[in-house]
């Protein structure tokens, strides 16, 4: 079955402790993007990437990594997660990662993070 | 500043009779538009879209149609089932960056039996 799956579901965490949620998807898809869902503001991109190894910024990136060492993989990481970061997140992926055209996101069942 | 305003959080209809999911958007650039539908627990997935080319598209009972000169789209769903009880969000691109969406707020869509 063609799926992005999101790893772990559900996270309550501190302030400060290292944390990583995995995206991976099965649909050899060039193009990966994880986003933030809060209240009123609908989905905001965080990062995204190209290909392997090719990342780059998106609307609210400040406090998170991400690394794209496979095509298959593309892990979120908070260094030191704070209470602003607190919130729902998605991973999503599609074809086409040259600039330009149109493709259809496929997102995965979304991480909900807590930071105390 | 969001480029992709979606006003009413949310909406309350009778089965059977037609949903109208509106958006607004500011940026000019923008060349297509897509909704997604979100149920609890699970990611967002595609509805339907259309490109600035066209101002309408219809995929059974979902039909997006788009106004450029006034910057707004609508979804229309006809009839509407309790199934389709979910958040709705519009979504944004332009062409040069066709993988960058900006996403409305999301309207949630109660349908009623």
């Amino acid at each position: 079955e063609a799926q992005v799956t999101q790893n772990p579901r559900y996270l309550i965490t501190v302030t400060g402790k290292k944390l990583t949620v995995t995206c991976s998807q099965n649909m050899n898809h060039e193009y990966m993007s994880w986003y933030r869902q809060d209240p009123g503001l609908g989905l905001r991109q965080i990062y995204y990437s190209m290909n392997v190894e090719v990342t780059d910024k998106g609307d609210v990136p400040e406090g998170y990594k991400v690394s794209r060492k496979e095509k298959r993989n593309f892990p979120l990481i908070l260094e030191s997660p704070s209470p602003n970061q607190t919130s729902l997140y998605f991973c999503a992926s599609s074809f086409g990662g040259s600039a330009g055209g149109h493709e259809t996101q496929y997102f995965g069942p979304g991480t909900r993070l807590l930071v105390l | 500043d969001q480029q992709v305003k979606q006003n009413s959080p949310s909406l309350s209809v009778q089965e059977g009779r037609i949903s109208i999911l509106n958006c607004d958007y500011t940026n000019s650039m923008f060349d297509y538009f897509l909704w997604y539908k979100k149920y609890p627990a699970e990611g967002p997935t595609f509805l339907i879209s259309i490109s600035s080319i066209k101002d309408k598209n219809e995929d059974g009972r979902f039909t997006v149609f788009l106004n450029k000169s006034a910057k707004h789209l609508s979804l229309h769903i006809v009839p509407s089932q309790p199934g389709d009880s979910a958040v709705y969000f519009c979504a944004a691109s332009e062409w040069e960056y066709g993988n960058k969406l900006v996403f409305g707020a999301g309207t949630i869509l109660r349908v009623k039996s």
